[in-house]
């Protein structure tokens, strides 16, 4: 059974760019949601994914957008990169349903210079 | 506006002794409690949960005690291990919210051998 995988582990962004983060769910599992932890605090909600469709956002602006594919995997995009929005992205994977343990991935450290 | 706190940044504790976290929520609508460990350079991964229905939950060495009229729970560690040493982040979720969580800002605990 493969656990949840995020790429790239690292990476460096300037001001005003855009970028993309790739999420592998967890064998079985066809919900997925992001987190972003700014340094120092924990993972705060930006957005759920369920057959392919947002089913819960939090409050982040549209600028952070996703997508979930048919194989259950995601991805995060972010646009206009601001330099408040460097921090770990955390993808979670789940089943569907009430009170399901999320699985984490090791994150995706996002620098914005 | 913070709904769940982790007032204690950072907690030190000799090993075989107990180990007590605590956490504080304002949302009387929780209704589903969670920890989470998290290593350096790793995701956080699932310790322990409990049911607004129940007032303690039990594993092993990890037991997790919920006073609803106070919004308080804590997490109890005994015997404390070297090993246990990582971040606890206590989440907690709303009816009906699938699994979106909302988390403390993290116990950086400590075990001295």
């Amino acid at each position: 059974e493969t656990g949840v995988t995020q790429s790239p582990t690292h990476l460096i962004k300037t001001r005003g760019q855009q970028v993309t983060l790739r999420c592998s769910s967890q064998s079985g599992h066809n919900t997925v949601s992001w987190y972003q932890q700014a340094l120092g605090q924990g993972p705060q909600f930006i957005f759920q994914y369920y057959r392919e469709e947002e089913n819960g956002r939090g409050n982040f602006p549209p600028r952070f957008s996703g997508l979930q594919f048919p194989n259950y995997s995601s991805e995060l995009n972010v646009n206009a990169l601001e330099l408040d929005d460097s921090a770990l992205y955390l993808c979670a994977s789940s089943r569907q349903g009430k009170q399901e343990k999320l699985f984490f991935g090791s994150g995706t450290q996002l620098s914005v210079l | 506006d913070q709904q769940v706190k982790q007032n204690s940044p950072s907690l030190s504790v000799q090993e075989g002794r107990i180990s007590i976290l605590n956490c504080d929520y304002t949302n009387s609508m929780f209704d589903y409690f969670l920890w989470y460990k998290k290593y350096p350079a790793e995701g956080p991964t699932f310790l322990i949960s409990i049911s607004s229905i129940k007032d303690k939950n039990e594993d092993g060495r990890f037991t997790v005690f919920l006073n609803k009229s106070a919004k308080h729970l804590s997490l109890h560690i005994v015997p404390s291990q070297p090993g246990d040493s990582a971040v606890y982040f206590c989440a907690a979720s709303v009816p009906n919210a699938g699994n979106m969580l909302t988390f403390g800002g993290g116990t950086r605990l400590m075990v001295k051998p």
